[in-house]
């Protein structure tokens, strides 16, 4: 079965310093890898999928098959980064996509 | 806003009622999906429609759970005799081709 893991629930950083979110996922066939986020009383959105490969609000992610993960990346974080995040799976033919528990980014002015 | 909405956004309800909630997906998209979503943790996939058939049910779906989505457009779903460990967010959200899906804000329930 597809599965997703993230690692940390609460991840803090001081503002300007890196941010790394983690994220492993189990599946034997080619994926389909997205970052969602929930800011604070908002509905979760679409950060960033994997086949775009574009930056978003300076985030990146690449997908490594080899170790199976697709890190979320920012190499100066900012107080409005503060968000939950969600990695998930998804395979190709439009299935349901697979959330991972999610990670709380707290960034520290 | 024309994004999914859902309704009602919040519900409180005692024990061993019934409830239903309400989803309406972005107009052209063609595929609804139903999550739940409970503390500390993400969103669990429930069940998903193509237009009116209903394609895959998560076992999360008890027989006490039904979703329809009649004309291919909105969506219900309902909880018969609820129970507390209902209590969660319900998600909708809805998608084109591809796997992008965009997520209405939530129903939440609190069985009492």
């Amino acid at each position: 079965a597809q599965r997703v893991t993230q690692p940390e629930k609460l991840l803090s950083v001081f503002k300007g310093a890196p941010v790394e979110l983690k994220c492993n996922y189990s599946y034997s066939g080619s994926p389909e890898l997205f970052w969602y986020v929930q800011y604070s009383r908002q509905r979760l959105q679409l950060l960033l999928r994997h086949i775009s490969r574009e930056s978003i609000k300076g985030f990146t992610a690449d997908l490594n098959k080899g170790e199976t993960s697709f890190h979320l990346k920012k190499p100066f974080a900012q107080e409005e980064d503060s968000a939950m995040y969600y990695c998930a799976l998804g395979i190709s033919g439009n299935t349901p996509l697979v959330f991972g528990k999610g990670t709380r980014l707290s960034v520290i002015a | 806003d024309t994004g999914v909405s859902q309704d009602p956004r919040h519900k409180i309800t005692k024990r061993g009622q019934n409830v239903t909630f309400r989803c309406d997906p972005i107009s052209e998209h063609n595929r609804l999906y139903w999550y739940r979503q409970t503390l500390g943790q993400g969103p669990e996939f429930l069940t998903y429609f193509q237009n009116e058939a209903q394609l895959e049910k998560s076992r999360l779906l008890s027989d006490r759970f039904s979703a329809e989505r009649p004309k291919g457009s909105f969506s219900t779903l309902e909880i018969q005799r609820t129970e507390q460990g209902d209590s969660a967010m319900y998600l909708c959200a809805s998608s084109s081709t591809g796997n992008t899906i965009y997520f209405g804000e939530g129903s939440w329930l609190t069985v009492v």
